[in-house]
């Protein structure tokens, strides 16, 4: 069974500076990665998948599959960067699951 | 275009009573799955329908039932309620057709069960 790991439920950054929010996941096979996002208010929507290779907002993840992680980073906090983030894995293969992490909340300080 | 609607927005019940929350997916969409997501964890897979027929289950007890109809909207039906079915129930619709195509999430159902 596949399982995502977010380490930190919260995390605190000043405006400007770097961001890195974790993300480990288990799973035997050739998962797809996905960052989800949610901002105060809003729904859960999509912020970047490791197959598109795009930076979104400034957001960065690549998939490092030797340590099994996907790590989400942006090298200048913004403080409209606050929000829920939540790293989810799709094991493909005819599975249509998302496994979502517990998620971190990202505080950026003015 | 509308996305994914969800009604209603907020619910409460009785411990033991029934509950049917509703959802339209994203226009050209086909599939439409559930998730549930208690306070303080991510989402959590209930089950997926395609051409209404369930196509995938989550580690969930028969309890959570579902419908998809011909025009792929679903339902999400919740038998002999519990306190912790307490939740926030999310609806999210993709494209089967599209390869990889994304899921795109509902502003979800606030259930409480007293």
């Amino acid at each position: 069974a596949q399982r995502v790991t977010q380490p930190e439920k919260l995390l605190s950054v000043f405006k400007g500076a770097p961001v890195e929010l974790k993300c480990n996941y288990s799973y035997s096979g050739s998962p797809e990665l996905f960052w989800y996002v949610q901002y105060s208010r809003q729904r859960l929507q999509l912020l970047l998948r490791h197959i598109s290779r795009e930076s979104i907002k400034g957001f960065t993840a690549d998939l490092n599959k030797g340590e099994t992680s996907f790590h989400l980073k942006k090298p200048f906090a913004q403080e409209e960067d606050s929000a829920m983030y939540y790293c989810a894995l799709y094991p493909g293969a005819g599975s249509y699951q998302l496994t979502f992490g517990k998620g971190t909340k990202l505080s950026v300080i003015p | 275009d509308a996305g994914v609607t969800q009604s209603p927005t907020h619910l409460i019940k009785t411990r033991g009573q029934q509950v049917t929350l509703r959802c339209s997916p994203k226009s050209g969409h086909d599939t439409v799955s559930w998730y549930q997501q208690a306070l303080g964890q991510g989402p959590q897979f209930i089950f997926q329908y395609y051409e209404e027929e369930e196509r995938q289950r989550g580690n969930f007890p028969d309890r959570f039932s579902g419908h998809q109809f011909p025009n792929y909207s679903s339902e999400l039906n919740v038998n002999a309620l519990l306190l912790g079915d307490s939740a926030l129930y999310l609806c999210a619709s993709t494209s089967r057709d599209r390869k990889n195509s994304p899921l795109h999430f509902g502003n979800g159902t606030r259930l409480t069960v007293t």
